[in-house]
Order: structure tokens, then sequence, then C-alpha cells
């Protein structure tokens, strides 16, 4: 079931910087995978952390703690476009993910 | 580039008619999955597929059942719709079992129930 924890909603101003976190459940896990959904749109792929530290694509940034089971995701340089919901989901079988609930990030002017 | 397509993406029933969801996907990937989506749950998992003819429940099973008869092709049955399964269902697919399972979505349907 979802047992991921992160926060509901997030507000940021344009060209600043947001973390948003998630903490998951141990048991058999695998790794920790980023998706970003705009309104009415499908979830696309952000990021995978399997192992602990800091995978950085461009803007994007994605971290992972496996001792605190903890990860976040580090949006820099803030744009319009990338105010939309953002999952964390944790893989267990290699096959299925389960979702967190979702955050959503507003960025303002 | 991977393309997931789902039949529709609106959807009006009634109560007690049998719905079917289809969705496709065109890169020979192995795993397809239904999941729904409600505001405030996230993505909640339905069932998936790993390979054709095999199924296994997701976290919310009930009311549902699939099909996969063809490796491309994952279908989603709601044998008596109900008002509670009025939703977006929304179908993805990825390569295989592995580390980096990266799933691809399709477009969504949103069926109401009526």
């Amino acid at each position: 079931g979802q047992s991921l924890e992160q926060p509901s909603e997030v507000t940021a101003v344009e060209g600043a910087i947001v973390q948003i976190n998630c903490t998951y459940q141990t048991s058999g896990f695998y790794g920790l995978s980023w998706y970003q959904q705009h309104d009415g749109g499908a979830p696309t792929f952000l990021s995978y952390n399997a192992l602990d530290g800091l995978e950085e694509t461009g803007r994007f940034s994605s971290f992972l703690s496996r001792s605190d089971s903890y990860g976040y995701l580090l949006l820099q340089e803030l744009q319009m476009k990338d105010s939309a919901s953002y999952f964390c989901a944790e893989s267990h079988s290699g096959y299925a993910l389960n979702f967190g609930k979702g955050t959503s990030l507003l960025v303002t002017p | 580039d991977v393309k997931v397509t789902q039949s529709s993406r609106y959807l009006v029933k009634r109560t007690g008619e049998k719905v079917f969801l289809e969705c496709v996907q065109d890169m020979d990937h192995e795993n397809m999955f239904w999941y729904r989506q409600d505001p405030g749950l996230g993505l909640r998992l339905i069932y998936f597929s790993y390979d054709v003819k095999m199924k296994e429940k997701g976290d919310i099973p009930e009311g549902y059942s699939v099909s996969r008869e063809k490796k491309e092709r994952f279908s989603l049955i709601l044998e008596s719709a109900s008002t509670n399964q009025t939703s977006m269902y929304l179908c993805a697919s990825s390569l295989g079992r592995g580390i980096y399972n990266e799933q691809f979505f399709g477009p969504g349907t949103r069926l109401t129930v009526l």
C-alpha cells in the first residue's frame, strides 16, 4: 500500500530552489523513483536512485539515503512550467512501483 | 519513442454495466500496469502483468479483473461498474524486471459511472 510520506503542497518563487522530501518503508526496498505530472497529463519519469547519493539531471537532482529511508527531489532555477505534481515511488519487487500521494508544486512569479 | 495508448479519454457508463478499458504499448515491453488516480490519493496499483497471460494483484484489485492475451495489450475489466469506480485510470508499461524500471504512462481514461 501507500507507505511513502511526502508533503501535499509546496509553493516557491520562480528562480528559486525547492526540495521535495520523501520517506519510505524499508522492507524489500530496491530503489526510489520520481515522476512529474502536469494537470491533465500523464506522469513522466524524472529520476531513479538505487544507491545512496545524488543523481543530477540538468536542473533536477534526486538524493537517496538508504540508512535514513529518505530521499528528496531538488529543483533548481525554478520555472513556471515546473508547476506540477511530483510523486516519489518505491520499487520492491523489481516490477511494480508503490507511489506516494504526490506533492503539488506551485511556482509563483 | 515509447507510446502507450488507451482506448478512450473519457467514458461514461451506468451502474452495473461491464466496462472494458484497453491499453496498447508499441515498444515490446514485458510489464504492463493499471492504476487509478483519485484526488489526494495519488496513483494506486490495481493489477499488473509481467508476461503474457500472467497477472498479479496490486493494492486495490477488488471489483476489477484484467486480461493479457498479447504482449502489447493489457485490458482492465470492471465486471459490474459501481459509482465508487468513477476515477482516472492510467495504464503504464516498463521494459522488464530490474533496478531500472522506468514506467511509461498512457494519457489516461476518465471514467464516470452514473
